[in-house]
């Protein structure tokens, strides 16, 4: 099954760093854009990103950059978010996604992980 | 980069039609051809419903719809139905090279 397998639900404590990752299984990983998104409690979706296919250039939105780091690693069809000092406002949840080139047919999500940061 | 506007709410009965805009500008909905929808039922991922301004992915209703015109993008659901009850996205490519979301629509079926 064509699917995005994200790693499972983290609790931090701030200032701790973090790395989640994104899965592609049963398809070409290196022919889709991976998208980070994030979700805080009780509100809206939020691009935190995009990665292209090969890696070969990596996008952030202004809110998020700087803050967060995205990557890939082909060989294992994986994508991640990384964190290097977690605050507790990083609380959500993070879905990954992909879409192929030169569309907006972001058809695919993973399940989400979440994210808990607390003192 | 301010989110796409988006009304916070609307509302509708069984069998009617709605219709949720979505404003921007001409850095991002105005100018490409890239705007998706997404539904969002409580502790779900999302799901795209509209891509590329009026396109569905296989397997959506043909109850839902895209249009564009001009810096605003509309999503019209007709024909409401108890289960269409759920959060609702636009999305957009920007001149950054990324992408934007609205703030969200809680549709209510009455």
């Amino acid at each position: 099954e064509v699917q995005l397998v994200q790693s499972g639900t983290e609790v931090k404590k701030p200032g701790e760093s973090l790395k989640i990752s994104c899965e592609g299984s049963e398809y070409s990983f290196t022919s889709y854009f991976i998208g980070w998104v994030r979700q805080m409690p009780g509100k809206g979706l939020e691009w935190m990103g995009i990665i292209s296919p090969g890696s070969s250039d990596i996008r952030y939105s202004p809110s998020f950059q700087g803050q967060v780091t995205i990557s890939a690693d082909e060989s294992i069809s994986t994508a991640y978010l990384q964190w290097d000092s977690l605050k507790a406002s990083d609380t959500a949840m993070y879905y990954c996604a992909r879409r192929p080139t030169a569309s907006s047919r972001w058809a695919l999500w993973g399940q989400g992980t979440l994210v808990t940061v607390s003192s | 980069q301010s989110a796409l506007t988006q009304p916070a709410s609307v509302s509708g009965s069984p069998g009617q039609p709605i219709t949720i805009s979505c404003t921007g500008t001409s850095r991002d909905v105005g100018g490409y051809n890239y705007v998706s929808w997404y539904q969002q039922h409580p502790g779900k991922a999302p799901k795209l419903i509209i891509y590329d301004v009026s396109n569905r992915p296989s397997g959506v209703s043909n109850r839902f719809s895209g249009s564009k015109s001009g810096n605003t993008a509309s999503l019209t659901i007709s024909g409401l139905q108890a289960e269409d009850e759920a959060d609702y996205y636009c999305s957009s490519y920007t001149t950054t090279s990324t992408s934007l979301f609205g703030g969200g629509t809680k549709l209510t079926v009455l």
